[in-house]
């Protein structure tokens, strides 16, 4: 099946650093991919769908100034969260939609950031 | 407003039967997913339904009833390894994913 990578797996940053998140579909081109956060024991939500060379559509409460979001190519998408604070400290994952019969999310493998 | 129920938690039994359940009260339908998630690690997908039925694939199974706003993922021979978190997602009328807060199946020996 389809694969999306993410990267990094792991990140631990200083409190107002910024981290880029990468996010790629490997083999096959995704003009649409969506950014989610989970925090402990809770659900997926998600914050922004990223669109190939637009504006990122961003969730309400989501800011889109600390949140970056930019999908310049069809198989990249990357989220920078900007200023980083420990409330910040997340799981981000990131998917794709094949757009095969069903319709089927691709998930890249997370990214767990920690803000010290 | 749009919303979807699926019980917290479930405790059954290695080599049992689990049936998790989900309601949904969404703005149209256009499918609904479930998914698996590991602790720690992204969701992995298990099956699609649009149409009324039950769609079987190996252990796993998947029923819908759109005219209940109803759907549940039966899980037969249960392995240790199934202990993981199942999220049930509708797609709504405008394409849009709404999630569920997931199910966290706990497998016991």
């Amino acid at each position: 099946g389809a694969v999306v990578s993410q990267h990094p797996s792991w990140v631990i940053c200083k409190s107002g650093t910024s981290v880029k998140i990468e996010c790629r579909s490997l083999d096959f081109q995704a003009t649409t991919m969506f950014w989610y956060r989970q925090f402990p024991k809770q659900s997926l939500m998600l914050m922004a769908t990223s669109n190939e060379g637009s504006k990122a559509t961003y969730e309400q409460g989501v800011e889109k100034d600390k949140f970056l979001i930019n999908h310049a190519s069809l198989t990249l998408s990357t989220l920078t969260v900007t200023s980083a604070h420990p409330e910040d400290s997340s799981f981000y994952i990131c998917s794709a939609n094949w757009g095969g019969d069903t319709g089927e999310l691709f998930f890249g493998e997370g990214s767990r950031l920690t803000v010290l | 407003g749009q919303n979807i129920d699926q019980p917290t938690e479930m405790t059954a039994t290695e080599g049992a039967i689990v049936q998790i359940n989900c309601t949904y009260q969404t703005s149209g339908f256009n499918g609904l997913f479930w998914y698996q998630q590991h602790a720690g690690e992204a969701p992995t997908f298990l099956s699609y339904n649009v149409l009324d039925g039950l769609e079987e694939k190996g252990r796993f199974s998947s029923f819908l009833s759109r005219s209940k706003g109803y759907s549940y993922l039966l899980l037969k021979e249960l392995q240790m390894k199934d202990s993981a978190s199942y999220l049930c997602a509708v797609v709504d009328s405008n394409y849009q994913l709404i999630w569920g807060a997931g199910t966290k199946l706990i497998i016991k020996p």
